[in-house]
């Protein structure tokens, strides 16, 4: 099946610095891309929708200036946590559609970043 | 919102189906049934999915009411790997978002 890499799985930064992470789909293209945050014991919620070349959907109360998301290929989307704080630490999970709007259509998730900050 | 509903915790025996419902009231005509899991500390992996007929393959067993205003997911020989958070989730074609809702938690015991 189709493949979603996303990375670092893990990391543990100082408040005030940004943190980068990225999300590719290995094997096939993505136009769009969703990226997730998840608390202990809770689902994931929708933080933006990412489309290829375009800017990105920011859903109500995420503030975009603090989570930038860049689509730049149809393969690759980051996701930058800029000046990150406490509060911001958390399970990041990105998304990618395999596109086309059939009935075969699935979305395949990456196994996550596990963000700690300091 | 997300548009479905799920019991928010089931236990199952390891070795017996494991069926785990969904509620989609106001589910639309072209929107189709997704289930996905999500094991601790892991990104969510895709099951099944179905719109109207009954769909299985090596994973599981989807079966929609004859209104699609419910679901179940069947896992036919749980084991304990099976133990992690389900998720039903409605999709239609050309969807720009995807919304989870509380999903069940499924804990298989021997």
């Amino acid at each position: 099946g189709a493949v979603v890499s996303q990375h670092p799985s893990r990391v543990i930064c100082k408040s005030g610095t940004s943190v980068k992470i990225e999300c590719r789909s290995l094997d096939f293209q993505a136009t769009t891309m969703f990226w997730y945050r998840q608390f202990p014991k809770k689902s994931l919620m929708l933080m933006a929708t990412s489309n290829e070349g375009s800017k990105a959907t920011y859903e109500q109360g995420v503030e975009k200036d603090k989570f930038l998301i860049n689509h730049a290929s149809l393969t690759l989307s980051t996701l930058t946590v800029t000046s990150a704080h406490p509060e911001d630490s958390s399970f990041y999970i990105c998304s990618a559609r395999t596109g086309g709007g059939t009935t075969n259509e699935k979305l395949f998730f990456g196994s996550g970043t596990q963000l700690s900050v300091l | 919102d997300a548009k479905t509903t799920q019991p928010p915790s089931m236990d199952c025996a390891e070795g017996r189906a494991a069926n785990l419902p969904c509620n989609h009231s106001t589910i639309s005509g072209n929107e189709y049934v997704y289930w996905y899991r999500q094991i601790h500390s892991q990104g969510p992996q895709y099951i099944i999915h179905g719109l109207k007929n009954n769909e299985t393959n090596e994973m599981a067993s989807l079966i929609i009411t004859e209104d699609r205003k419910s679901s179940t997911l069947i896992l036919p020989h749980a084991t304990l790997r099976d133990t992690a958070v389900y998720y039903c989730i409605l999709l239609s074609g050309g969807y720009n978002k995807l919304i989870f809702g509380a999903g069940t938690r499924l804990a298989v015991h021997p």
